[in-house]
């Protein structure tokens, strides 16, 4: 198994600033997901991270608005840039391994933007 | 129409109860998980199947390849189990693997 550290899991944040979400794995992944989940909606992928290389961005989401860093096989960070109400989520990330068809989630961070 | 559907999309259950979830999916698929998700939003991964059974605990998970269902069964259900559970099949693409979720089933066990 995985262990994912997720930070932070919690915050209220005003709207116009942004928010950075860290994602620590105790081993070395190849993949990293961030997904969110809008309040009373299933999980939505939002790019797919890999080491070394620029984040790859689902439809309906931008690097601007969410930018990702990737340094290492065990780190990823998620921002929430210039944050609205209508950002208030959860935000996961997940990992798979290489060979391996198993999903680790984080703890979730639930935002508020007020 | 859902890749993923579920159902039900509430269930209240009185602690003892046998429970069963159900999942449907219309996309060929290489594995399916069961997860469960507690109120403060962290996800757990129960079960992940690609035929057959898997049992843990009071927790029972069966899918049907052909009939492209799965159903997560709980035995003695607990207040405990109170959480939302979530169906989620993993498709593999030229891109790399993705995961498609339902939109899960809130649990609530009373005492």
């Amino acid at each position: 198994s995985a262990v994912i550290s997720q930070k932070p899991s919690r915050d209220i944040c005003q709207r116009g600033t942004s928010l950075t979400i860290q994602c620590q794995v105790d081993s070395q992944v190849t993949m990293m997901f961030w997904y969110r989940q809008q309040p009373g909606q299933s999980l939505t992928l939002i790019a797919t991270a890999n080491q070394g290389s620029e984040a790859t961005y689902e439809s309906g989401f931008v690097i601007d608005k969410f930018p990702i860093s990737r340094p290492n096989l065990t780190f990823s960070t998620l921002t929430v840039s210039n944050m609205s109400p209508e950002d208030s989520s959860i935000y996961l990330c997940s990992v798979e391994r290489r060979l391996n068809t198993e999903a680790f989630f984080g703890q979730g961070t639930r935002l508020t933007v007020v | 129409k859902n890749e993923v559907e579920q159902s039900p999309q509430n269930l209240t259950a009185q602690e003892g109860e046998f429970i069963t979830i159900n999942c449907s999916y219309s996309v060929g698929i290489s594995a399916l998980h069961w997860l469960q998700q507690h109120p403060g939003g962290g996800i757990v991964s129960l079960f992940m199947l690609s035929s057959g059974k898997k049992k843990h605990g009071r927790l029972i998970a069966t899918i049907n390849i052909q009939e492209k269902h799965s159903s997560l069964h709980i035995t003695a259900s607990h207040p405990r189990d109170s959480a939302v559970y979530i169906c989620a099949v993993l498709r593999k693409e030229t891109s790399g693997s993705r995961l498609t979720f339902g939109e899960g089933t809130q649990l609530t066990v009373n005492p």
